[in-house]
């Protein structure tokens, strides 16, 4: 089955710093990435996903890169601002399932 | 607000006994998906309904079962409780079901402390 690392477990940055999480899959047949922001007692929700016909894709202050040779999925967030601090989940599916495997997370905290 | 509703939001028990989780799909979704939360565990895949059937199994103990009603609506039933089965359980629906790139929405959450 797939396997997804996701790295930092924790990343700090200060208001106005940009910030990336990193993650790898194992299953090169996984073509749909999708990334989910996790707010304190709220649900996973998705921010941003890529299908793997695609290598870049951007939604204002986010963006998300793939490199499926390496197999590996990148989140960027520019200009952070506090209301960025979460907990912040990549996934990778592959062709044949239904189902998503999940990163372990990263807390992202943004100082003001 | 993803659409997704679910009660409890919060439940305590005590071990051994038996509860269960509500799940109200986004309208028109017709896969249900249930995942339990824990520290320890990130976000596990537990099992998921389409349209009333049981479609994909994942981590789902056999103590755990689940249904999906004619409505869409779908229940989480736990059972003889464990104080490791503390944890978020989520419930998330997606349109269709067999198409990689569905979008999970996900729900709030039910936080269950077995006590």
């Amino acid at each position: 089955g797939e396997n997804v690392e996701q790295h930092p477990s924790t990343l700090s940055v200060q208001e106005g710093d940009s910030a990336v999480i990193k993650c790898t899959y194992s299953d090169s047949a996984s073509n749909y990435f999708p990334w989910y922001k996790q707010e304190l007692g709220k649900g996973p929700q998705l921010i941003i996903d890529i299908r793997s016909n695609v290598g870049e894709k951007k939604d204002q202050r986010i963006a998300v890169t793939l490199n499926k040779t390496a197999k590996h999925f990148s989140l960027h967030i520019t200009e952070t601002q506090p209301e960025d601090s979460a907990v912040y989940f990549c996934a990778a599916r592959e062709g044949g399932s239904y189902i998503p495997t999940f990163g372990r997370g990263t807390s992202l905290i943004v100082h003001p | 607000d993803s659409g997704v509703t679910q009660t409890p939001k919060h439940l305590i028990t005590a071990t051994g006994q038996r509860v269960t989780l509500r799940c109200s799909p986004r309208s028109g979704d017709l896969s249900v998906y249930w995942y339990q939360q824990s520290l320890d565990q990130g976000l596990q895949f537990l099992i998921q309904y389409y349209n009333g059937e049981e479609r994909a199994k994942g981590n789902i103990l056999e103590r755990f079962s689940a249904q999906q009603f004619p409505d869409l609506h779908s229940e989480l039933n736990l059972s003889s409780l464990e104080l490791g089965d503390s944890a978020l359980y989520f419930c998330a629906s997606s349109a269709r079901t067999g198409y990689s790139t569905d979008t999970q929405y996900f729900g709030p959450g039910t936080r269950l402390t077995v006590l």
